[in-house]
């Protein structure tokens, strides 16, 4: 059972805050990762991919691979109210020749002004 | 440009009803895919087309039928639908199914209530 953990939340933190948002997963074979955000009763929008292992950054948000330790996660800084919502956390896994994405539950964050 | 459109937005219908739920996207991709989701959980697969052709069917009901009429669209058909069918469906869309690398872009979703 592949599987994609993350705290449920909420998470809150002030404005201005950096955001910490964790993932862990199960499956070793994993080979991409990615950060969806979804606001209440919208669809999820991609907001980060990483596929090695180290940081990467995209104006206010970073993205951090440690496929050793199988977690990711996802730092916002200079957090904006407009930030709140829920975060999911996806993996690619490859099972008989096709990938797909398997989400863990989301981390809802609020972001107090 | 990552645009997936859907159409309708909103639907209620009827559990004798039968209607459908549009997918495009001009991004020259080739995987698409239906995902079902309920409030407060994540998105769950339905089915997968690649290349036009239906690769993955994650056991759904038949009351759910799917078609890919060209590589720009997709199509969900409903029929006979039980309440317990009323969610978020979302169409999604990637360079290629068989891609580790390639990333999934979600439309905006037809929120369906089955009454």
């Amino acid at each position: 059972q592949k599987e994609v953990e993350q705290n449920s939340g909420p998470l809150s933190v002030p404005e201005g805050a950096i955001a910490s948002l964790n993932c862990t997963y199960s499956d070793r074979g994993s080979q991409s990762f990615f950060w969806y955000r979804q606001y209440s009763g919208k669809s999820p929008e991609l907001i980060m991919s990483i596929y090695s292992n180290g940081d990467k950054e995209d104006g206010r948000f970073t993205a951090q691979l440690n496929k050793a330790s199988q977690y990711v996660s996802l730092l916002i800084r200079d957090s904006q109210p407009s930030d709140s919502a829920t975060y999911l956390c996806a993996v690619k896994n490859s099972g008989a020749g096709s990938y797909q994405l398997t989400f863990g539950k989301g981390t809802k964050l609020s972001v107090i002004p | 440009d990552t645009e997936v459109t859907q159409t309708p937005k909103h639907l209620v219908m009827g559990m004798t009803n039968k209607k459908s739920l549009k997918c495009e996207q001009h991004m020259g991709h080739r995987a698409m895919y239906w995902y079902k989701q309920k409030a407060k959980k994540p998105p769950e697969l339905m089915f997968v087309y690649s290349y036009e052709k239906l690769s993955i069917n994650e056991s759904v009901p038949s009351r759910f039928s799917p078609e890919c009429p060209n590589s720009s669209l997709l199509n969900l058909h409903l029929h006979a639908l039980q309440p317990e069918d009323s969610a978020l469906y979302l169409c999604a869309s990637s360079q290629d199914q068989g891609g580790a690398y390639y990333e999934q872009y979600f439309g905006p979703g037809t929120r369906l209530t089955v009454t």
